[in-house]
């Protein structure tokens, strides 16, 4: 098993540019997470989806929006990128207690 | 809100040395708590939990007890290796069957040999 995986890896982009997060898990796992990692404030949810088929706003959602595609895959966009969301992003799944994490994307706005 | 307070890091120790990482939360009513740690380069992954008071979790040489009545969570390990230099995250769940997490902001611990 895979597990969680994330493509990119890295990412620059301009301001104003826009880009799609991908993730997929392969555990059959019912709900999906996105985070940013920022130095000094652990990690924030950006969004979640329960199910396939649902989404909904976590802490920290302005400037994304999200797509749950089917049950294994959960993607994040950035529709006109600010130097504000340079950050590392997270994507985890989870059934019950634990939550399983992606890699990560680390994501440079300039 | 629901939050999580841990000690701010870093934590540099001597290999060998007793560890002791501390976390306390607020919430409404006792959710499930959680230590995470985060190798340099990588994604979480998830050390212990303990779901209710009382509980101790433990993995790896790692210990955690749930006390409802100083609503804290520590991390403990009686003995750290070079290989536990890393960051680590306390973490609570709440919004029931979501399972959403808050993290503290983490504490990197450094180990030196």
């Amino acid at each position: 098993n895979a597990g969680v995986t994330q493509t990119p890896k890295f990412q620059v982009l301009k301001t104003g540019q826009s880009m799609t997060l991908q993730c997929a898990q392969d555990m059959n796992h019912n709900s999906m997470y996105w985070y940013r990692q920022d130095p000094g404030m652990g990690l924030r949810l950006i969004y979640y989806s329960a199910s396939e088929g649902t989404t909904d706003k976590g802490e920290v959602p302005n400037g994304y929006n999200v797509s749950r595609l089917n049950k294994r895959e959960f993607s994040l966009r950035l529709e006109s990128a600010a130097p504000s969301q340079t950050s590392v992003y997270f994507c985890a799944s989870s059934e019950q207690y634990e939550q399983y994490f992606g890699p990560g994307t680390r994501l440079t706005v300039t | 809100g629901d939050s999580v307070t841990q000690m701010e890091g870093p934590v540099t120790l001597s290999e060998e040395a007793f560890l002791t990482i501390n976390c306390t939360y607020t919430a409404t009513g006792y959710p499930s708590l959680f230590w995470y740690v985060q190798y340099p380069g990588e994604g979480l992954q998830l050390l212990l939990k303990a779901t209710k008071a009382d509980d101790k979790g433990s993995n790896k040489g790692f210990e955690a007890t749930y006390r409802k009545e100083t609503t804290s969570f520590h991390l403990e390990k009686g003995s750290v290796q070079v290989s536990d230099s890393a960051v680590y995250f306390c973490a609570l769940a709440y919004g029931g069957a979501t399972n959403k997490l808050i993290f503290g902001t983490g504490t990197l611990l450094a180990v030196q040999p």
